[in-house]
């Protein structure tokens, strides 16, 4: 049974640079691994899609080992506006199912 | 702003009451999702319309009834509710399977209360 496996809360400090990682282990060839930011009575927002090596855009980076079963989410320099809930997806290309985390609760200390 | 509205934003209603949540997205996508989330739990996948047919529904009470017209509107009927079912529910929108699934965008959630 697929499933992916998160920390369920971190802490940090502004200015630091944080790193969360996801493991999925029974992740196939095809399937994509996807992060998203949510904050309390929103929507979860998309951070950062990927499917091996490494992935950057403007707010993160996305590490994904050669064997795939992890995945890493690394967010430079945060700052107290980071202080949200971070979910990693893998989306099965096998069977169309989306397996969710549950959740990394993620607090920036000043 | 993500591109998909819900409304209503809030809603308290009674056990006998029949009230209904609209998702509305201007994407451009073709899949459309109901999502569940309760305090202090993940997120959990209630139904999910591809090209306005409905290919999953994950073992969702009956009292939960979707409706997807087009692929730009999705609805969720709710009739005889229980106090349980008192949560965030959110729509969120995709390009339809296989493409980029994994990619959704959520609206801001409609924060319903059963009393």
């Amino acid at each position: 049974l697929a499933k992916t496996t998160q920390p369920i809360s971190m802490d940090s400090y502004e200015g630091q640079e944080v790193n969360i990682t996801c493991s999925h282990n029974n992740i196939a060839t095809n399937d994509y691994i996807t992060w998203y930011q949510q904050f309390p009575s929103q929507g979860p927002r998309f951070i950062i899609q990927g499917y091996k090596t490494k992935v950057t855009n403007e707010v993160a980076s996305l590490f994904i080992p050669a064997d795939r079963k992890s995945s890493t989410l690394s967010l430079p320099r945060v700052s107290l506006s980071d202080t949200a809930v971070y979910y990693c997806l893998v989306a099965m290309d096998s069977n169309y199912q989306l397996i969710w985390g549950a959740g990394t609760k993620l607090i920036i200390k000043p | 702003e993500t591109g998909v509205t819900q409304t209503p934003r809030h809603l308290v209603m009674g056990m006998t009451n029949k009230k209904s949540l609209k998702c509305e997205q201007h994407l451009g996508h073709n899949a459309m999702y109901w999502y569940k989330q309760s305090a202090k739990k993940p997120l959990e996948l209630m139904f999910v319309y591809n090209f306005k047919e409905q290919t999953e529904n994950n073992s969702v009470p009956s009292r939960f009834s979707p409706e997807c017209p087009n692929s730009s509107h999705l609805f969720l009927h709710l009739h005889t509710l229980q106090p349980e079912d008192s949560a965030l529910y959110l729509c969120a929108s995709s390009h339809a399977r296989p493409d980029s699934f994994g990619e959704q965008y959520f609206g801001p959630g409609t924060r319903l209360t059963v009393t």
